[in-house]
């Protein structure tokens, strides 16, 4: 079955760093890859998608290739401010199942002055 | 545009009971998932409803069921509660069509004592 493997966290930064949380996936044919946000007590916000090999997906700063090659779609940022402290959810669906999205287990971000 | 509304959003119940968790939609939107999130299972895909029809379904056992209504407003049910249903259990809404995102509610936090 499908499968999605994240970093373990917590990712401890100071504000204006580089990050970098990797993904990868396990799947049969060409899956549909999101990354979600979590902010304490909310629900899950979609930060970017990639629907197809070489795609980049990007939305406030946030980066991420669908790299079909090496199964992967690390996330990056060149700069994390301490707003971007969250936990990080990478996932992906197929076409016809859209809504049924295989989730990793999350990566926790900690931004710090 | 009004996002999607979970009620509840905190309930506590016992063991052996049920729950009834609601869900509004985003206007417009056909589809509604929904999703439990627990520390050590993760986000785990539960059901999809479209059209008032269960149109795809997760690994849960028949005690979690649920519904859609013509206005696309859906409800899930636990029937004799268990304290590993404690959880936060979260809808997503859809559109419906081939390439939309779910974009999800904050949640309802399930406490089972």
């Amino acid at each position: 079955g499908d499968s999605v493997t994240q970093m373990e966290g917590p990712v401890t930064l100071s504000e204006e760093a580089f990050l970098t949380i990797n993904c990868t996936y396990t799947a049969t044919g060409y899956p549909s890859l999101f990354w979600y946000v979590q902010y304490p007590g909310e629900g899950l916000q979609l930060l970017l998608k990639a629907t197809k090999a070489d795609d980049k997906g990007s939305n406030k700063g946030f980066e991420a290739t669908y790299r079909k090659e090496t199964t992967s779609f690390h996330l990056e940022k060149g700069s994390v401010q301490v707003s971007d402290s969250a936990v990080y959810f990478c996932a992906l669906s197929h076409t016809g199942t859209a809504s049924k999205l295989t989730f990793g287990t999350g990566t926790r971000l900690q931004v710090t002055l | 545009k009004a996002g999607v509304t979970q009620t509840p959003r905190y309930l506590i119940k016992t063991r052996g009971q049920q729950v009834t968790l609601s869900c509004s939609p985003i206007s417009g939107h056909r589809s509604v998932s929904w999703y439990q999130q627990t520390p050590g299972q993760g986000l785990q895909f539960l059901f999809e409803y479209f059209s008032e029809t269960q149109r795809n379904k997760g690994n849960f056992p028949g005690r979690f069921s649920g519904r859609q209504f013509s206005n696309s407003r859906s409800e899930m049910n636990v029937s004799t509660l268990e304290l590993g249903d404690s959880a936060l259990y979260l809808c997503a809404s859809r559109n419906g069509t081939g390439g939309s995102s779910l974009t999800f509610g904050a949640g309802s936090r399930l406490t089972v004592l």
